[in-house]
């Protein structure tokens, strides 16, 4: 079964720091991987997608992916409290009509 | 980003009411779309695959005689709750991908049900 693992939280950090959010897979055919934002009694919004090992930058997100470890994470450099929302994980097969595997989300929480 | 909208945004019924929801792709086509529900502090649940000129593909658990699915074109699925419930009451979304093979998608604002 395909699964996408990640700590609920909440995750507590303070205004200015960083914060980490961790994701785990266990397909390793994934081949796309995903990032949404969530707030609360809103639909998720995308904040940026990976496909190849390493590093990926957009502003003060970057994601980290690994597949040899099934691994991804964003981070987001200078926590603010507007960023204070729940982050989706999910990942895909690349597959024409086949729906992302979504995480169960990590709730963050910074406090100003 | 692509935009896809959905409406109503919020709908209030009674019980046994039958209750639709659209889904449409603003600036792209989508021969797919997907449909979610969501209940408060879980996480999303996929329901069914939209797919245009065929029939839709459900999830275990979910009826499809209860949620039914039409997607009538490139740029319109629906989403039709019928003799609606109180715990059918819940989050619905719609995402759909961006052609191209890159299997990006974007999400529609998604829908408040609430069954009396």
């Amino acid at each position: 079964q395909k699964e996408v693992e990640q700590n609920s939280g909440p995750l507590s950090v303070p205004e200015g720091a960083i914060a980490s959010l961790n994701c785990t897979y266990s397909d390793r055919g994934s081949q796309s991987f995903f990032w949404y934002r969530q707030y609360s009694g809103k639909s998720p919004e995308l904040i940026m997608f990976i496909y190849s090992n390493g590093d990926k930058e957009d502003g003060r997100f970057t994601a980290q992916l690994n597949k040899a470890s099934q691994y991804v994470s964003l981070l987001i450099r200078d926590s603010q409290p507007s960023d204070s929302a729940t982050y989706l994980c999910a990942v895909s097969l690349n597959q024409a009509g086949t729906a992302l595997i979504f995480g169960k989300g990590t709730t963050l929480s910074v406090s100003s | 980003g692509a935009v896809v909208s959905q409406h109503p945004s919020r709908v209030i019924c009674k019980s046994g009411t039958s209750v639709k929801i659209e889904c449409r792709s603003l600036d792209f086509q989508a021969t797919t779309m997907f449909w979610y529900r969501q209940f408060p502090k879980q996480s999303l649940m996929l329901m069914a695959t939209s797919n245009e000129g065929s029939k839709a593909t459900y999830e275990q658990g979910v009826e499809k005689d209860k949620f039914l699915i039409n997607h009538a074109s490139l740029t319109l699925s629906t989403l039709t709750v019928t003799s609606a419930h109180p715990e059918d009451s819940s989050f619905y979304i719609c995402s759909a991908p961006v052609a191209g093979g890159t299997d990006t998608q974007y999400f529609g604002p998604g829908t408040r049900l609430t069954v009396l």
